[in-house]
């Protein structure tokens, strides 16, 4: 079975500091990953997803992530936060058989002036 | 532009009574999901349906019901609210053969007293 592992449920940093997001997945097959936002009192809005080819993904906001197979990882980076993202952070996974997403516990980023 | 709608965006409801919560989307995607949010386990699978008469039972499906009698629509019930359902509700969508990306409403708040 397919998991999802976010292994910091807070992060806080200042403004203008880098940041990354991890998250490491299990499965058994070839998958898709995404990463997703959630304002507050908002839904989840995608942020960006990896679905084959470069390892190296960008997406919305100034966001990216690095797809390792070798250690099943797909950490969010971004290089200079500021205070609008923060929000709470989900990492998905799905693997190509079925169109279900397991998602992770979430990331709160907290971001200070 | 097309959208997910929840309805209603709160509800406050007594233990024992039935609740239906709303969700609508005019993407015209065949899949539909229902997830709910809780602080510490991130989104769990509820139910889920593949297209009009098709539901299926996700992983906390105990005391949740749905029905899919059109594309648009996927209402979800709560046969006998119990003060464990007490949750944020999400409903997703998506396109068979669009990689597994999921499009969300805003969220319906449930609490029950």
């Amino acid at each position: 079975a397919q998991s999802v592992t976010q292994l910091d449920s807070q992060v806080p940093v200042f403004e203008e500091a880098p940041v990354e997001l991890r998250c490491n997945y299990s499965s058994s097959v070839s998958v898709y990953l995404f990463w997703y936002v959630q304002y507050p009192n908002q839904g989840l809005q995608l942020l960006l997803k990896y679905l084959s080819g470069s390892t190296l993904v960008k997406g919305i906001n100034g966001f990216e992530a690095e797809f390792n197979k070798s250690q099943t990882s797909f950490h969010l980076r971004k290089p200079s936060v500021h205070i609008s993202d923060t929000a709470e952070y989900f990492c998905a996974v799905s693997d190509r058989n079925t169109d279900k997403l397991i998602f992770g516990t979430g990331t709160r980023l907290q971001v200070f002036p | 532009d097309a959208e997910i709608t929840q309805s209603p965006r709160h509800k406050i409801t007594e233990t024992g009574r039935q609740v239906t919560l709303a969700c609508h989307q005019t993407w015209n995607h065949n899949n539909m999901f229902w997830y709910r949010q809780d602080l510490g386990h991130g989104l769990r699978l509820i139910h889920y349906s593949y297209g009009v008469q098709d539901t299926n039972k996700g992983e906390v499906s105990d005391g949740y019901s749905v029905s899919r009698s059109n594309t648009e629509d996927l209402p979800l019930t709560l046969e006998s609210a119990a003060s464990s359902q007490t949750s944020v509700y999400f409903c997703a969508s998506s396109e068979p053969d669009n990689y597994n990306e999921q499009f969300f409403g805003p969220g319906t708040r449930l609490t029950v007293l």
